[in-house]
């Protein structure tokens, strides 16, 4: 059964840093590519970031490029979200999802973490 | 970016009803779509990929369509556990882009 499970959320103040992790299970962790996807406080989806099986290509949205990093450690089975000069419209749940289609992915998200909430306030 | 804008925003419907909800992107996106349903408190859930696939375990009361830039879920026999909000979202190019949810609700 494929399992993943994110950690790390929690409160921040503005302009500080945190890092999501996202631990995986049931799946070949290593041919997926795998994305991060947040939701804001009774709104809707926004895709964040994705990154391929290998970590050598990775994508992010415009309102977070230069601020957060995605990551993987494939011998640990392990997604990273590095968040850095976080904002207030940051606040968001913090989903880790995986691809369905394998190797560089394409944005189908087959299976979804619970997630993580995140919360950017001084 | 590809904008998707999904109607209605709601719908109130009684259990059996046939409902339809459209989803339309700013640009052509070929069958490069995505629907997912999302209950209170929870994960969003694949249903149906590149616009008619429908994704493993998935009842076959939902069905979709369209190609191009519009697009359509139906769910043909509307059942309690349908009620949650549905989101569209284009996989054709990033950064992928989500429609803004239609609420389904019982009536």
């Amino acid at each position: 059964e494929v399992h993943l499970l994110e950690s790390g959320g929690g409160l921040v103040q503005p302009g500080g840093s945190l890092r999501l992790s996202c631990a995986a299970s049931g799946f070949t962790f290593t041919t997926s590519a795998m994305s991060w996807v947040r939701q804001t406080p009774g709104k809707g989806l926004e895709w964040v970031s994705s990154i391929s099986h290998s970590g050598g290509s990775t994508y992010s949205a415009d309102s977070v490029k230069g601020r957060f990093t995605i990551s993987r450690d494939n011998s640990k089975n392990t997604l990273y979200l590095q968040m850095n000069r976080l904002r207030a419209e940051d606040t968001a749940v913090y989903y880790c999802a995986k691809d369905l289609r394998l190797y560089d992915g394409g944005g189908i998200c087959d299976y979804w973490g619970r997630g993580t909430l995140v919360t950017v306030s001084s | 970016d590809i904008q998707m804008t999904q109607s209605p925003s709601s719908v109130s419907a009684s259990v059996g009803d046939r409902v339809t909800i459209t989803c339309r992107a700013s640009q052509d996106i070929s069958s490069w779509l995505v629907w997912y349903q999302q209950k209170p408190e929870k994960a969003p859930k694949l249903l149906i990929y590149t616009a008619s696939n429908l994704q493993t375990g998935v009842p076959s009361r939902f069905s979709g369509s369209g190609s191009g830039t519009d697009f359509t879920l139906t769910i043909s026999s509307l059942q309690p556990e349908d009620f949650a909000t549905y989101y569209c979202q284009q996989a054709n190019s990033f950064p992928y882009t989500f429609g803004q949810g239609t609420k389904v609700e019982i009536k």
